[in-house]
């Protein structure tokens, strides 16, 4: 089974502050994902990263930014959070090679008042 | 923008009937994956089919791949109240990114 960890699982807080999405995996998977989802609807790709240092932005614009100084460890800040940004943020990771599937954490949902 | 489209966007159907599912997408793809996501949790992947593939089994899911129509579909075989979950597909074009289609949201009846 995937071990891969989102804290926390709701936020609810004020305009203008900085926050600090957490995802960690403890499966050694190089590659990390983050994702945007709004309730029902579609995922948008908003950062990866292909391993330690490496990061890449997705499909959809962000003014979120993410860094990964460790393998398990890939954070995604907001430093001025906006009501725009109330939605769902799922982490993903997988395994480096052809064919292999992701594996999400349970998600983020945001709220920003 | 996204690669995947899911048909139907929404099904309902009676417990112990067959929910059939279908991706369309855009561009060549290494495999298509279908995965799912029960209501506030994250996606559960279910099944990975390769480009060279043209059907694959798995418990009561059955997928296929048309990659000359880009299309490929999901069969839950007889649903059970559990099933009832959005369904996503999603394609690899092995560029490291994965691209999600819109869901079908699927319900089962009792």
């Amino acid at each position: 089974e995937a071990d891969i960890y989102q804290t926390p699982r709701y936020l609810v807080i004020g305009t203008g502050k900085k926050i600090t999405l957490e995802c960690s995996q403890t499966m050694g998977h190089d590659k990390m994902y983050w994702y945007q989802q709004d309730p029902g609807m579609e995922l948008h790709l908003i950062h990866y990263s292909y391993g330690v240092n490496s990061t890449e932005k997705g499909d959809l614009s962000s003014e979120s930014t993410v860094s990964r100084i460790r393998t398990e460890h890939f954070p995604l800040t907001l430093e001025s959070a906006r009501p725009s940004h109330t939605s769902q943020y799922l982490c993903a990771s997988r395994q480096t090679g052809n064919n292999q599937p992701q594996h999400f954490g349970d998600g983020t949902r945001l709220s920003i008042l | 923008s996204q690669q995947g489209e899911e048909d139907p966007q929404a099904l309902s159907i009676q417990e112990g009937e067959n929910a059939t599912m279908n991706c369309s997408y855009k561009t060549s793809i290494n495999n298509l994956q279908w995965y799912r996501q029960n209501s506030g949790r994250g996606l559960v992947h279910l099944i990975l089919i390769r480009s060279n593939e043209r059907e694959k089994h798995s418990g009561r899911l059955r997928v296929t791949l048309d990659t000359s129509k880009k299309s490929s579909s999901l069969l839950i075989t007889a649903s059970r109240a559990a099933d009832t979950a959005s369904y996503f597909c999603a394609t690899d074009a092995g560029d490291d990114k994965i691209i999600f289609g819109k869901g079908t949201r699927l319900h089962i009846l009792p």
